[in-house]
């Protein structure tokens, strides 16, 4: 079955910087990944996704891409604020079956002033 | 952040007595979603639905059970052979399986005294 990995666990960025979390996928059938982001004592709240038919896709301040053939794919949020503080999650799942989203262990991110 | 709600939102237990939690959707989605999260791990699927009266085993379905008898709800037992229960359950939901965004209630953190 998939199995996704992601790093760093923990990263922690001065408020501005640019913060960049990766992830890395067993399955070549996969062709689709989100992101979640998930604060504290709330639910994962998907914050933008990506198929395997496009390399990229930004909205505002978060991107993603993505690199079929090394199956891994990252996360990219310019300009950090405070509030970008929080668990982040990658996932993956094929939709040609039932796709099931298999996600990485999550990556603590800390926003500093 | 409506559509998807679990209860309750705390829930303690004694040890061998079994538990349920509570999911409700007015998404109108077919498949629904059980998940376990434990610190640094991630998110683990227990049980999933695509559609009523039929659900399947995730990839951690020992000691739980769970029933869909209609469209919008589908709870979750813990039982007494969950060796450790003590964790925090998510229930999501999606139009359907095939890679669908899955939305996410607000979390039942269960602990076992």
């Amino acid at each position: 079955g998939e199995n996704v990995e992601q790093h760093p666990s923990t990263l922690s960025v001065q408020e501005g910087d640019s913060a960049v979390i990766k992830c890395t996928y067993s399955d070549s059938a996969s062709n689709y990944f989100p992101w979640y982001k998930q604060e504290l004592g709330k639910r994962p709240q998907l914050i933008i996704d990506i198929r395997s038919n496009v390399g990229e896709k930004k909205d505002q301040r978060i991107a993603v891409t993505l690199n079929k053939t090394a199956k891994h794919f990252s996360l990219h949020i310019t300009e950090t604020q405070p509030e970008d503080s929080a668990v982040y999650f990658c996932a993956a799942s094929r939709t040609d079956s039932w796709g099931k989203l298999q996600f990485g262990a999550g990556t603590q991110v800390v926003v500093t002033p | 952040d409506g559509g998807i709600t679990q209860s309750p939102k705390y829930l303690f237990r004694k040890e061998g007595q079994n538990v349920t939690l509570s999911c409700e959707q007015n998404l109108n989605h077919d498949a629904m979603y059980w998940y376990r999260q434990d610190p640094g791990q991630g998110l683990r699927l227990i049980y999933y639905s695509q559609i009523v009266n039929d659900f399947q085993k995730g990839d951690i379905a020992e000691g739980y059970s769970v029933s869909r008898e209609k469209k919008e709800s589908f709870p979750l037992t813990v039982t007494s052979a969950q060796k450790n229960p003590t964790a925090f359950y998510l229930c999501a939901s999606s139009i359907d399986l095939r890679g669908a965004v899955q939305y996410f209630g607000p979390g039942t953190r269960l602990t076992v005294l």
